[in-house]
């Protein structure tokens, strides 16, 4: 089946460091891969995308390259902010009208000053 | 971006009584959402599938007599939660599917406590 794994956390940063989260899947067929953020109390925000292999998705600083090989897709961004204090999910979905997301369990991050 | 309401984002009801939380895609139609439930520091638990003009698809474990969903509209989806109990306290989570975007949009989510 259909299957995402990232890092629990919590991850804690100082402000302006480099942040990495590790997303690895497994999909049979050529998923489409996402990275959601919730910041705390809201629901989930699209934060950045890739479709195929070799794909870089990127928004607000944040980047992740669509690797086929390695089958990973993890988030980096090089100087984060308080701001960036949230949980994020790594999912992947596959082509077809009514396929599901299906979403890794979650990594929090808190960014302290 | 596509955006997915949510109403309403809070309510607090006794136990016995119905609640019916409200999806909305603004501005693009959804053939397809989807009725999520978070638990404290968790990730997503799909219930169900919601197709416009079809029965809902529920995931296995889900009551579907507890959990009634309704997709009238290429725009409006409703979940009721029927006769809730204290353990159906959670945050619930709707989203839509965005065909020409191919992306997933959620709503800002519903927190329900059942007293």
């Amino acid at each position: 089946g259909n299957s995402v794994t990232q890092m629990e956390g919590p991850v804690t940063l100082s402000e302006e460091a480099f942040l990495t989260i590790n997303c690895t899947y497994t999909a049979t067929g050529y998923p489409s891969l996402f990275w959601y953020v919730q910041y705390p109390g809201e629901g989930l925000q699209l934060l950045l995308k890739a479709t195929k292999a070799d794909d870089k998705g990127s928004n607000k600083g944040f980047e992740a390259t669509y690797r086929k090989e390695t089958t990973s897709f993890h988030l980096e961004k090089g100087s984060v902010q308080v701001s960036d204090s949230a949980v994020y999910f790594c999912a992947l979905r596959l082509p077809g009208g009514y396929q599901k997301v299906t979403f890794g369990i979650g990594t929090k991050l808190q960014v302290i000053p | 971006g596509a955006v997915v309401s949510q109403h309403p984002s809070r309510v607090i009801c006794k136990s016995g009584t119905s609640v019916k939380i409200e999806c909305r895609s603004l501005d693009f139609q959804a053939t397809t959402m989807f009725w999520y439930r978070q638990f404290p520091k968790q990730s997503l638990m799909l219930m169900a599938t919601s197709n416009e003009g079809s029965k809902a698809t529920y995931e296995q474990g889900v009551e579907k007599d507890k959990f009634l969903i309704n997709h009238a509209s290429l725009t409006l989806s409703t979940l009721t939660v029927t006769s809730a109990h204290p353990e159906d306290s959670s945050f619930y989570i709707c989203s839509a599917w965005d065909r020409t975007q191919e992306t997933q949009y959620f709503g800002p989510g519903t927190r329900l406590l059942v007293l």
